[in-house]
């Protein structure tokens, strides 16, 4: 399988709790981004790497998230003392260079209870 | 603040006939517009795409328009069939200024009834 893939599918966590995510991108893609989706919106940007370098960071983004991409391969996100507020899809997706297009991974469902 | 816009939450179409589904954005910096076809429980998956420069864009039986001066898109979809049923998602990006972030509308779920 050559696409985005992020573990695990589905996360059920109690209130406080940490929670961590990885996404594995596109192996040539040098862009790596998270995104957040809702119920009845779309995704929402959440932070992008260019290779290893995180670049930019959206004010969704609190303290509580942290990300990273060592060695500009895989990519995790990690949401501290997680609140039900945090329950979402949270996406992935890569991207080659500048030309647009990029593609999604089949997203992990969290749930705070 | 929502800067592309998906107005019609839903659309309801007889298979073979044509879905349009539309999107507006009010960033005029933006410069490559896209859709996506999402169904439940996965993720979004790439259609189409259009740069600024054109008008139009055609790929089988999905075309995109482009209407820079009004700020609005369109995405048609000829003929329609059953499984083209999903949630659509407009998306734009600002490629000299945001490093390909892409901002989405809220979607539109379309249902192609037989």
């Amino acid at each position: 399988d050559t696409g985005v893939s992020q573990n695990p599918r589905h996360k059920i966590t109690k209130r406080g709790q940490n929670v961590t995510f990885r996404c594995d991108p596109i192996s040539e893609h040098n862009r790596l981004y998270w995104y957040r989706q809702t119920l009845g919106q779309g995704p929402e940007f959440l932070t992008y790497f260019q290779n290893e370098a995180q670049l930019e960071k959206s004010r969704l983004l609190s303290d509580r998230f942290s990300a990273e991409r060592p060695k500009g391969s895989f990519s995790t996100l990690e949401i501290q003392r997680t609140e039900q507020g945090d329950s979402a899809m949270y996406l992935c997706a890569s991207s080659l260079g500048s030309t647009g297009e990029a593609f999604f991974g089949q997203g992990t469902r969290l749930t705070v209870v | 603040d929502q800067q592309v816009k998906q107005n019609s939450p839903s659309l309801s179409v007889q298979e073979g006939r044509i879905s349009i589904l539309n999107c507006d954005y009010t960033n005029s910096m933006f410069d490559y517009f896209l859709w996506y076809k999402k169904y439940p429980a996965e993720g979004p998956t790439f259609l189409i795409s259009i740069s600024s420069i054109k008008d139009k864009n055609e790929d089988g039986r999905f075309t995109v328009f482009l209407n820079k001066s009004a700020k609005h898109l369109s995405l048609h979809i000829v003929p329609s069939q059953p499984g083209d049923s999903a949630v659509y998602f407009c998306a734009a990006s600002d490629r000299g200024s945001t490093l390909g972030r892409l901002y989405f509308g809220r979607g539109t779920q379309l249902t192609v009834w037989p």
